[in-house]
């Protein structure tokens, strides 16, 4: 079966700190998809960034880094110098095997960074 | 490019009633899904279908039919609404099996 697990239920920091934002997944397969989705309190779904299984390398856009580590099954997200607009809900989710993309979503990380 | 289109925002039944979750995309996509989103429980997926004419089950289909007679529709239908199926709804389509999903923008819906 496949699970993902967003421990953080709410976090909440002051604009310009480094955040990262967990996630951890299950799954048997060798071909996956992970990903991270924002959603902002206008309730819209924006998607982040996609990896793949075969591809551990980390990635950096602005201010926002991937931090994908197969050995934990960690798929980890950090935003460096928050800002108020980063404030959100973060969701982790996992497509495994090929196919149809059936995505199992994780709980969400409630971010909420003030002035 | 109106990208995934849903309507409508928001729906407020009573219990028993029926009623269905209109949902388009013009981005000419194959896979199109339905998902629900509850506090603290994330995501889940309700129905999803990989062209006209196929559909299965997601996670959580009990309760909701779907259709898929075009690309560009895919409409939701609540048979006999319970509240239980209280919730924000959300439409999504790709073009491939791993492309990230387009969304569009929920239906929040409450049975009272």
């Amino acid at each position: 079966a496949q699970k993902v697990t967003q421990a953080q239920t709410e976090i909440s920091v002051v604009e310009k700190e480094d955040v990262t934002l967990d996630c951890v997944y299950e799954t048997r397969d060798t071909t996956y998809y992970l990903f991270w989705y924002k959603q902002p309190p206008s309730g819209e779904l924006v998607f982040l960034i996609r990896r793949n299984s075969f591809d551990e390398q980390n990635e950096i856009s602005g201010r926002y880094s991937w931090n994908f580590q197969k050995s934990t099954s960690s798929f980890n997200f950090t935003i460096t110098a928050s800002q108020v607009v980063d404030s959100a809900v973060y969701f982790c989710a996992l497509h495994s095997g090929i196919g149809f993309q059936k995505l199992v979503f994780g709980t969400g990380t409630r971010l909420l960074v003030s002035p | 490019n109106a990208g995934v289109t849903q309507t409508p925002k928001f729906q407020v039944l009573k219990t028993g009633q029926s009623m269905t979750l209109q949902c388009a995309q013009d981005m000419n996509h194959e896979y199109m899904s339905w998902y629900r989103q509850d506090p603290g429980m994330g995501l889940r997926l309700i129905h999803y279908s990989v062209g006209a004419g196929i559909t299965d089950q997601g996670e959580v289909p009990n309760g909701y039919n779907v259709s898929r007679s075009t690309t560009e529709d895919f409409p939701l239908r609540l048979l006999s609404a319970a509240p239980s199926q209280t919730s924000v709804y959300f439409c999504a389509s790709t073009g491939t099996g791993s492309s990230p999903l387009h969304f569009g923008n929920g239906t929040r819906l409450t049975v009272t």
